[in-house]
């Protein structure tokens, strides 16, 4: 069992509807990031969370540290939303830095 | 402010070669990270450098390995290259030390390809 899930794998939605991605993880973590790669290749960094929650226009990224869990939501989502989403966390005891496989969202117009 | 670049942005070598990627972080930033993305395996961390020093590493063989400039700009090596080694490796910058606490900023990649 791989120590960061991400669920679901692929994501297909139309254009306007709320996304949520899930990222569940099994180590202790110092920090949690979200990552969106778009084709071609490039990546940014969308969030860093420790705790609680953040939101950056229409996104919005949530951690219950306790349950091991966070969450990535898209509101009114668009075609340019359609990435890549990755999650990644830093172990809290050999800072390894461990990420999911991604969920490949594609918004429709 | 100029953002993180790499060079070359591809690269053919057959096995047994040996590569050199170059990464070169935002201007100010000290701490520079590698990362392998295969198809298969997806993203994995190679290491994590600041001030010349490599803090970090993840678990790949010795045949990859990296070094930072006192200018914070950074390369890795890989040696005796095996087919499993085609990839696309990112590095990113960011301002300082251990990358859980600052905002990573990455570079488009260098693709290699060893036939």
């Amino acid at each position: 069992k791989n120590e960061v899930e991400q669920s679901p794998q692929n994501l297909t939605a139309q254009e306007g509807e709320f996304i949520t991605i899930n990222c569940s993880y099994s180590v202790g973590i110092s920090a949690l990031h979200w990552l969106q790669q778009h084709p071609g290749g490039g990546i940014v960094s969308l969030f860093m969370l420790s705790s609680g929650k953040k939101k950056h226009g229409r996104l919005i990224a949530t951690i219950n540290i306790q349950e091991k869990h966070s969450s990535l939501h898209i509101t009114a989502s668009h075609p340019r939303d359609s990435a890549v989403y990755i999650c990644a966390v830093k172990g809290n005891r050999d800072d390894k830095i461990i990420f999911g496989k991604g969920t490949r969202l594609h918004i429709l117009p | 402010k100029a953002g993180v670049t790499q060079t070359p942005r591809y690269l053919i070598k057959t096995r047994g070669q040996q590569v050199t990627l170059s990464c070169s972080p935002i201007s100010g930033h000290r701490s520079v990270s590698w990362y392998q993305q295969t198809p298969g395996q997806g993203l994995q961390f190679l290491f994590e450098y600041f001030s010349e020093t490599q803090r970090n590493k993840g678990n790949f063989p010795g045949r990859f390995s990296g070094r930072q400039f006192s200018n914070s700009r950074s390369e890795m090596n890989v040696s005796t290259l095996e087919l499993g080694d085609s990839a696309l490796y990112l590095c990113a910058s960011s301002l300082d030390a251990d990358s859980s606490y600052n905002e990573q900023f990455f570079g488009p990649g260098t693709r290699l390809t060893v036939l």
